[in-house]
């Protein structure tokens, strides 16, 4: 089956770095996924990692290890917007979409 | 173009009864997911379909079923409604259904009394 595993909740100030870790089991492995969701909103689409390594886009970063089935979410100069839920999801080849419980991300001023 | 729309936004519901939800994908996207979300657990995967065949399903009781229309647009169905179904659920299109990104819609909260 397919489980993904991430931390519930991070708290860091304005202007941190916060690193936000994401292990999983799948078979057919397609690629890795980041969303980011606010109370009462819907999920939004934040980076994808097909291959291994780092993909930048804009403050925030998304890493992918295949062979340790393991990727990160970074986000850098933490604003106050940021605070939301983050949620990892693994694709397969045959379009399931599976998503991880999510971490809540508090900023404090 | 028009997002993802899912109607009805809120439903109140009473046990036993059973509940028809909708989701417009955009224009052109083949693949329709839904999905559970509770506080806490996350995004429950329940179904996806493509091109109007059921292609993954996640593991929920036969009570939940879905289908897909020639147009892509998507119905989930949950009969004899159980307290435990109250949530918000969610609706996600992709052109193919392994692609890049999934556009979400801004979901249905259904409250089970």
């Amino acid at each position: 089956g397919q489980s993904l595993e991430q931390p519930s909740e991070v708290t860091a100030v304005e202007g941190a770095i916060v690193q936000i870790n994401c292990t999983y089991q799948t078979s057919g492995f397609y690629g890795l996924s980041w969303y980011q969701q606010h109370d009462g909103g819907a999920p939004t689409f934040l980076s994808y990692n097909a291959l291994d390594g780092l993909e930048e886009t804009g403050r925030f970063s998304s890493f992918l290890s295949r062979s340790d089935s393991y990727g990160y979410l970074l986000l850098q100069e933490l604003q106050m917007k940021d605070s939301a839920s983050y949620f990892c999801a693994v694709g397969n080849s045959w379009g399931k979409l599976q998503f991880g419980a999510g971490t809540q991300v508090v900023v404090t001023p | 173009k028009a997002g993802v729309t899912q109607t009805p936004r809120y439903l109140i519901k009473t046990r036993g009864q059973q509940v028809t939800l909708s989701c417009s994908p955009i224009s052109g996207h083949r693949s329709v997911s839904w999905y559970q979300q509770t506080p806490g657990q996350g995004l429950q995967f329940l179904f996806e379909y493509f091109s109007e065949t059921q292609r993954n399903k996640g593991n929920f009781p036969g009570r939940f079923s879905g289908r897909q229309f020639s147009n892509s647009r998507s119905e989930m169905n949950v009969s004899t409604l159980e307290l435990g179904d109250s949530a918000l659920y969610l609706c996600a299109s992709s052109p193919r259904g392994k692609d890049t990104e999934a556009f979400f819609g801004q979901g249905t909260r259904l409250t089970v009394v």
